[in-house]
């Protein structure tokens, strides 16, 4: 089976550009979470989806924001882009919320200059 | 909110001892505690994860063990090699709403 793919693998953006990450889910699996990895603050939860809705949400501005379609590959956008906003954007899949076992993908690489 | 608390930030053994990372968990309805690893440059990959309806589990040279009257949760790396030098993250999951500790990074001498 093919694991959790993310698209791109990097991007380079300007401050208060916006960016849209994506993300497709292990075949079979319906629940995506995305998270930010920085050194500094480590990997932090900012939203799971499942059936094309938002179940959880971390402590991200409203400048965060992410869907999911109907065959479970999942966005993630963020709009007006700071530079704190570089970091490593990992989703990660699982079966269902009640399954919690979850994949990573690659990760997204995002540079805000 | 959910809040993960991971101890120590780092820790270098000799090849062949045991490493344990320690973990604390605040929310008692987290029911799943899953641990990953990470190599430089790599996603984060699951080694290990327990639920809270059991005290142990264990995988080769690898074991957790979780005490949820505590809210505390360890991994446990025995006859440690080379390879399994990496950053290691705990979490804590609620309903799918996973909360990460800050990480260990642990380093096997040869």
């Amino acid at each position: 089976k093919a694991g959790v793919t993310q698209t791109p693998r990097y991007l380079i953006k300007t401050r208060g550009q916006q960016v849209t990450l994506s993300c497709s889910p292990i075949s079979g699996h319906r629940s995506v979470s995305w998270y930010q990895q920085t050194p500094g603050q480590g990997l932090q939860f900012l939203f799971e989806y499942f059936s094309e809705t938002q179940r959880n949400k971390g402590n991200f501005p409203g400048r965060f924001s992410g869907r999911q379609f109907s065959n479970s590959r999942s966005e993630m956008n963020v709009s007006t882009l700071e530079l704190g906003d570089s970091a490593l954007y990992l989703c990660a899949s699982s079966l269902s919320p009640s399954i919690y076992e979850q994949y990573f993908g690659p990760g997204t690489r995002l540079t805000v200059t | 909110g959910e809040n993960v608390e991971q101890h120590p930030s780092t820790l270098s053994v000799q090849e062949g001892d045991s490493a344990v990372i320690k973990c604390t968990y605040s929310d008692s309805a987290s029911n799943y505690f899953p641990w990953y690893k990470q190599e430089l440059g790599k996603r984060p990959q699951l080694i290990i994860d327990i639920r809270s309806n059991v005290g142990e589990k264990k995988d080769q040279r690898i074991a957790v063990t979780l005490n949820k009257t505590a809210k505390h949760f360890s991994l446990h790396i025995t006859e440690t090699q080379p390879e399994d030098s990496a950053v290691y993250f705990c979490a804590a999951n609620k309903n799918n709403d996973m909360r990460f500790g800050a990480g260990t990074r642990l380093t096997v001498k040869p």
